[in-house]
This record gives C-alpha cells, structure tokens and sequence, in this order.
C-alpha cells in the first residue's frame, strides 16, 4: 500500500506571494493532519480535516487555510507569505477510529525569499 | 494547555551504549502518548506508543513505559546502533475533541558512532 504522499517535496517562494502544497493520505484513511515544523518552533498543529469538514485548527493566522476533497486528498494554503513561513510541511493521515496510528508523509520545504 | 518537555540534545553515544531519552507532559486529561524518529530528509515515524497507564511500548529494541504518577514516557535501548542517528520526538494524543491532534516535545538529536 502506497505511504502518505505530499508534492511538491521542495518549494521556493518569495514574499507576498501565495502557496499551494498537497497530501494524498494511504487509501482508506479519511482523517488528515497538517503541521508545521521549524527549528525555533519545533513541530506545530496547523488543522486536521476528516470528510472534508476541519475538526480542529491550531493557532495559526488566517493566512493558512486548508481543505478536503471527497477522496480524502488535502490541500493547504498560505497566502501572503512571509520569511517566517519557511518551514516543513508536514501531513499525516490515519483510519477514523485508529487516530493514535497516524502515517506521516516525507513534507514539502517551503522556502520563502 | 498540554505540553511535552524533552530533555535538551544534543545526545553523543558510542555504539552499543544505553540509551534514555527523558521525556514529561502535562496534559487535562488522560492522554495517549508516542515517540516519533525522524531520519534526514524524511518524515515522522512511528517508533512506538502506549494509550493507557502502565502500558509499556516497545519497537526495534526500544521501549518506553507510560507513567501517570510521574508524568513521563522515557524512550530506552539497550544497546544502540549507528542507525539509530536521528531526532527523536515525543509526543501526546488527549484525544475527545482534539481528535487527532499531537502535540511534540522540542525532539532530541541522538548521533551514535561507531
């Protein structure tokens, strides 16, 4: 069974503008998290999303937003980027019931210019 | 809020060394808790988990015991390898309605040499 998949897996944008990163879960899993990790910051809660409904959001600005699509697919944004987005966006999805095994994909480096 | 508090890196050992990783929470409820390996250049693994008190978790030679009177899970091997290079993170689930939602310790930096 295919793992967790985000694309792209490296980014460079500069200040301003906006992004787009995406994550296909394991086939079957329904329920997708989005986190943010930094050196500072270390790794961050951004939103988790299960039958294209957000279920719970971290402490992020409005400038990130994310989404679901009916074949569990998700997609984050970042509008209005700034220096400090730099980071590794990590997803991870798992089966509804079985939230404590979460699946991990490899991140996408975003780099903000 | 929850909280996970690791002990700080970055941790040198020769190979075949003992390994302890300390880690503490601070949590409302009753939490499930994980520690998570990252390799360069990838993502989280799931090293190993424990759901309810006592629970020990146990994976690749690595163990950690969900302790509720002391608020810890401390990662332990007994003998490491130079292949278990990696940051180790420690984490919580309070689960309800958090649902998914972890929350990580600062990760600590293992190198092992040879």
């Amino acid at each position: 069974k295919a793992g967790v998949t985000q694309t792209p897996r490296y980014l460079i944008k500069t200040r301003g503008q906006q992004v787009t990163l995406s994550c296909s879960p394991i086939s079957g899993h329904r329920s997708v998290s989005w986190y943010q990790q930094t050196p500072g910051q270390g790794l961050q809660f951004l939103f988790e999303y299960f039958s294209e409904t957000q279920r719970n959001k971290g402490n992020f600005p409005g400038r990130f937003s994310g989404r679901q699509f009916s074949n569990s697919r998700s997609e984050m944004n970042v509008s209005t980027l700034e220096l400090g987005d730099s980071a590794l966006y990590l997803c991870a999805s798992s089966l509804e019931g079985n939230t404590d095994t979460q699946y991990f994909g490899p991140g996408t480096r975003l780099t903000v210019l | 809020g929850n909280s996970v508090t690791q002990m700080e890196g970055p941790v040198t050992l020769s190979e075949e060394a003992f390994l302890t990783i300390n880690c503490t929470y601070t949590a409302t409820g009753y939490p499930s808790l994980f520690w998570y390996v990252q390799y360069p250049g990838e993502g989280l693994q799931l090293l190993l988990k424990a759901t309810k008190a006592d629970d020990k978790g146990s994976n690749k030679g690595f163990e950690a015991t969900y302790r509720k009177e002391t608020t810890s899970f401390h990662l332990e091997k007994g003998s490491v390898q130079v292949s278990d290079s990696a940051v180790y993170f420690c984490a919580l689930r309070e689960g309800g309605t958090s649902y998914g939602k972890l929350t990580f310790g600062q990760g600590t930096i293992l190198t092992v040499h040879p």
